[in-house]
């Protein structure tokens, strides 16, 4: 079965400093990777996807993500974090099979200090 | 187009007691998913549809809970009884099948079950 899991619960990012959340997956084959961010008090929204092709993919929001097979990752980037970025970010994985079920990870909670 | 719709926002209800929650989703969107998020647990799916058909519950925690589909513009999730455990945060999403990786979120039910 597909599984995702998000080492870090809580990172603490300065304003203007640069920022990586970790992402690790499971599955058999070549997934479908995601990442999504939820506001407070709101839903989540699509950030950016990998499906195939060039394993650094750019996101809205100025972020981006690179899938590493080897290491079974798929982090997510930015090199200047901006207040409006704290939120909680949530990786996913999806199988390439039709199978519409979207498995997410537990989520990291990113805290900007000025 | 307003984006996924859910009510209520928040629901208060005593130990025993049925609780509906409401979803429309995207208009012309052939895919819905219910989404339950805990603290503990993470984001869980419960169950999704395709064009209003019921394809995979495996998510649904027990048979108190169930969800119809009656037309492609209104999904219910019924929890009968309730009970304090399933205090949590509802969401519905909905996509496109030709784009269905990209989930639309509403902003949730907020549950609590007393």
């Amino acid at each position: 079965a597909q599984s995702v899991t998000q080492p870090d619960i809580h990172i603490t990012v300065s304003e203007g400093a640069s920022l990586e959340l970790r992402c690790n997956y499971s599955y058999g084959a070549t997934p479908y990777l995601f990442w999504y961010v939820q506001s407070p008090g709101q839903g989540l929204q699509l950030l950016l996807k990998y499906f195939s092709g060039d394993t650094l993919v750019q996101g809205i929001k100025g972020f981006e993500a690179e899938f590493k097979r080897s290491q079974s990752s798929f982090n997510l980037r930015k090199p200047s974090v901006h207040w409006s970025d704290a939120a909680e970010y949530f990786c996913a994985v999806k199988s390439n099979f039709g199978n519409e079920k979207l498995t997410f990870g537990t989520g990291t909670r990113l805290t900007i200090i000025p | 187009d307003a984006g996924v719709i859910q009510s209520p926002r928040h629901e208060v209800t005593e130990m025993g007691q049925e609780v509906t929650l409401r979803c429309k989703p995207i208009s012309g969107h052939d895919y819905l998913f219910w989404y339950r998020q805990t603290m503990m647990r993470g984001l869980e799916l419960l169950i999704y549809f395709n064009n209003n058909v019921p394809i995979d519950d495996s998510g649904m925690p027990e048979d108190r809970f169930s969800a119809k589909m009656p037309n492609a513009s209104f999904s219910t999730l019924k929890i009968q009884p309730s009970e304090p455990r399933d205090s949590a945060v509802y969401f519905c999403a909905s996509s496109l099948r030709e784009t269905n990786e990209k989930l639309f979120f509403g902003s949730g039910t907020q549950l609590s079950v007393l």
